[in-house]
């Protein structure tokens, strides 16, 4: 069965503190990794796709990376607005359907 | 501008009473799929489609119907409605990097 377990469950920083966010997963032949960001009763807003060891994705602040068992969402000099819950999901070959990490809950204090 | 479009955002009705969640999206995706989202359970796929007429289960369809008779819409069907579909649902159109609507929140008195 396919896991996918998200680390910490909540994060706390100061405005300008870099840190990390860490999913780690156990599948069989990953097909594509995702990293979302949710913002309290919205729906998940897509951020990156990462399909292969090694592949590295940016977006203003954000960076994604991937390795054969996890993948990390560092977030550089995060600002208050990035605030919310990044979420984790994997997709793996033969399946349709992903499977979606519990999140973690972001919290830049100004 | 790209989007998907669900409604009701909000509904409250009654243990058995039949309803129906829409959702319509303006990208040509073939792929659409219907998402549930529970506090510490994340969110579980309940149906997905990949095509007209073609759906197929997700990881939790029971109690919930679906139908794809054109491109653009995928509505949700609740046929009897239980305290336990009490949830906030997702519906989301593309399979790389969906596309997510707002969500509608369900609760099953």
């Amino acid at each position: 069965e396919d896991q996918v377990t998200q680390s910490p469950e909540a994060l706390r920083l100061q405005e300008g503190e870099s840190s990390s966010l860490n999913c780690s997963y156990t599948v069989s032949g990953l097909r594509g990794l995702f990293w979302y960001r949710q913002d309290p009763g919205k729906g998940p807003e897509f951020l990156f796709t990462l399909y292969s060891a090694g592949e590295e994705k940016e977006k203003e602040r954000l960076k994604a990376t991937l390795t054969k068992k996890e993948s990390f969402l560092h977030i550089t000099a995060p600002k208050p607005e990035d605030s919310a819950t990044y979420l984790c999901a994997v997709q793996t070959g033969g399946s349709y359907i992903p499977t979606f990490g519990r999140g973690t809950s972001l919290i830049v204090h100004p | 501008e790209a989007q998907v479009t669900q409604n009701p955002r909000y509904l409250i009705t009654v243990t058995g009473k039949k309803l129906t969640v829409t959702c319509s999206q303006n990208m040509n995706h073939e792929y659409m799929s219907w998402y549930r989202q529970d506090p510490g359970l994340g969110l579980r796929q309940i149906y997905y489609s990949m095509n007209v007429e073609v759906t197929d289960k997700g990881d939790v369809p029971e109690g919930y119907k679906v139908s794809r008779k054109e491109k653009r819409n995928f509505p949700l069907i609740l046929e009897s409605p239980s305290p336990n579909q009490t949830s906030l649902y997702f519906c989301a159109s593309g399979r790389r990097g969906a596309f997510f609507g707002q969500g509608t929140r369900l609760t099953v008195v």
